[in-house]
């Protein structure tokens, strides 16, 4: 198994251009859900999905969507970047809501 | 909603026992994660604790205490490469979206 896994690794963008982040897994988990990372304040959650055709908000949706068309993949899209946009990006899934998450590689982010 | 507190940073010798503390507030509590993260990867899964006690995992244990909202992650025998961030997060009890609340993470440095 690959796990999740994550693309593109690394991304500079320019303020109001949009883009995908994309997150794959290949355990059939159920749950998946993308966070963003900022020095000094921990992990935050921003869209989740409890499975396929199935998504809701996060603490810091504000900017992205998501869609869960299949099991394996959940995209995350920023339809107007912004420098406040700026972060690390993980995407984690697990088998139920009630299981461990487990965590891609993660997308690093610049939005000039 | 919810509340995690740690310590931003400490320091430990190798060979030595560290304890990272983390207290949480939170109107509904389903269980609390310890994650470890090296520098510029992806947080990995350490332990789960659901009900009060240790949990003792080779050279790592975690403790709960849900009358206290406090648990702590104990570390023996330090190696160099236990130098990390240690994140705690909680899970919520209350809501369908189960959602993982992280602290602001607990850097260690371990030295020879």
């Amino acid at each position: 198994n690959a796990g999740v896994t994550q693309t593109p690794k690394f991304q500079v963008l320019k303020t109001g251009q949009s883009m995908t982040l994309q997150c794959a897994q290949d355990m059939n988990h159920e749950y998946m859900s993308w966070y963003r990372q900022d020095p000094g304040m921990g992990l935050r959650l921003i869209h989740y999905s409890v499975g396929a055709g199935i998504t809701d908000q996060g603490e810091v949706p504000n900017g992205y969507n998501v869609s869960r068309s299949t099991t394996e993949d959940f995209p995350l899209r920023l339809l107007s970047a912004a420098p406040s946009q700026t972060s690390v990006y993980f995407c984690a899934s697990s088998y139920s809501a009630r299981e461990t998450q487990y965590f891609g590689p993660g997308t690093r982010l610049l939005v000039l | 909603g919810q509340n995690i507190d740690q310590p931003t940073e400490m320091t430990a010798t190798e060979g030595a026992i560290v304890q990272i503390n983390c207290t949480y507030q939170t109107s509904g509590f389903n269980g609390l994660f310890w994650y470890q993260q090296h520098a510029g990867e992806a947080p990995t899964f350490l332990s789960y604790n659901v009900l009060d006690g240790l949990e003792e995992k080779g050279r790592f244990s975690s403790f709960l205490s849900r009358s206290k909202g406090y648990s702590y992650l104990l570390l023996k025998e330090l190696q160099m490469k236990d130098s990390a961030s240690y994140l705690c997060a909680v899970r919520e009890g209350h809501t369908g979206r189960r959602a993982l609340t992280f602290g602001s993470g607990t850097r260690l440095q371990v030295q020879p």
